[in-house]
């Protein structure tokens, strides 16, 4: 079947510029993540969205950041006025339901390159 | 808080050798533990997990063992193949964001 999968795949803006990533989840998945994977920082968890959703936000790294889910399918990870540090992938998961023994499964990432 | 923390690479070996990862944990309470893997140009793919204390993961030919006595989940492989070459990331997951928590990667070079 079909897994997760993220758009674009890659991206390249300028300093300053907004951006929207996307991730369709595995259909029929109710929990979706976002993570984020960077050369200084390693993968650092972001979001995390029950249904439609997000029951703690502390993990954005900034208000620049903010994500939604609708439908209880696909979800948009937006950075608005984008920094050089936000070059990263993006890297979206899904699974079957919340909790911690469930396998999350994850799309192919969004790189994302701030000039 | 929660933290991960498994052995720099990149580990080099030879086609056949013994392969061994360490990978140690800290956390508050029982955590889920994983390790997945991302093969050059790919994505991140599960490679195995166990879900509570003494349980055995194993898929493809590797194994690990959650050892809360010592807090650990070294991965291992009997024989190793020029194809395991990739980056390994062992990760906890606990909290009530099921976030995963995740170690720096090692990277596995196999040389023929």
């Amino acid at each position: 079947g079909a897994g997760v999968s993220q758009s674009p795949s890659n991206k390249v803006t300028e300093k300053g510029k907004d951006v929207e990533l996307r991730c369709d989840p595995i259909s029929g998945h109710t929990a979706l993540y976002w993570y984020r994977q960077s050369l200084g920082q390693g993968l650092e968890f972001l979001i995390y969205f029950q249904g439609n959703s997000a029951p703690d936000k502390s993990g954005l790294p900034s208000d620049r950041f903010s994500a939604e889910r609708t439908g209880g399918s696909v979800s948009t990870l937006t950075i608005q006025r984008t920094q050089q540090e936000d070059s990263a992938v993006y890297l979206c998961a899904s699974s079957q339901r919340p909790g911690n023994t469930e396998t999350q499964y994850f799309g192919p990432g969004t790189r994302l390159l701030v000039l | 808080g929660d933290s991960v923390t498994q052995m720099e690479g990149p580990v080099t070996l030879s086609e056949e050798a013994f392969l061994t990862i360490n990978c140690t944990y800290t956390a508050t309470g029982y955590p889920s533990l994983f390790w997945y893997v991302q093969y050059p140009g790919e994505g991140l793919q599960l490679l195995l997990k166990a879900t509570k204390a003494d349980d055995k993961g194993s898929n493809k030919g590797f194994e690990a063992t959650y050892r809360k006595e010592t807090t650990s989940f070294h991965l291992e492989k009997g024989s190793v193949q020029v194809s395991d070459s990739a980056v390994y990331f062992c990760a906890l997951m606990g909290g009530s964001n099921y976030q995963l928590i995740w170690g720096a990667g090692t990277k596995l070079i196999i040389k023929p």
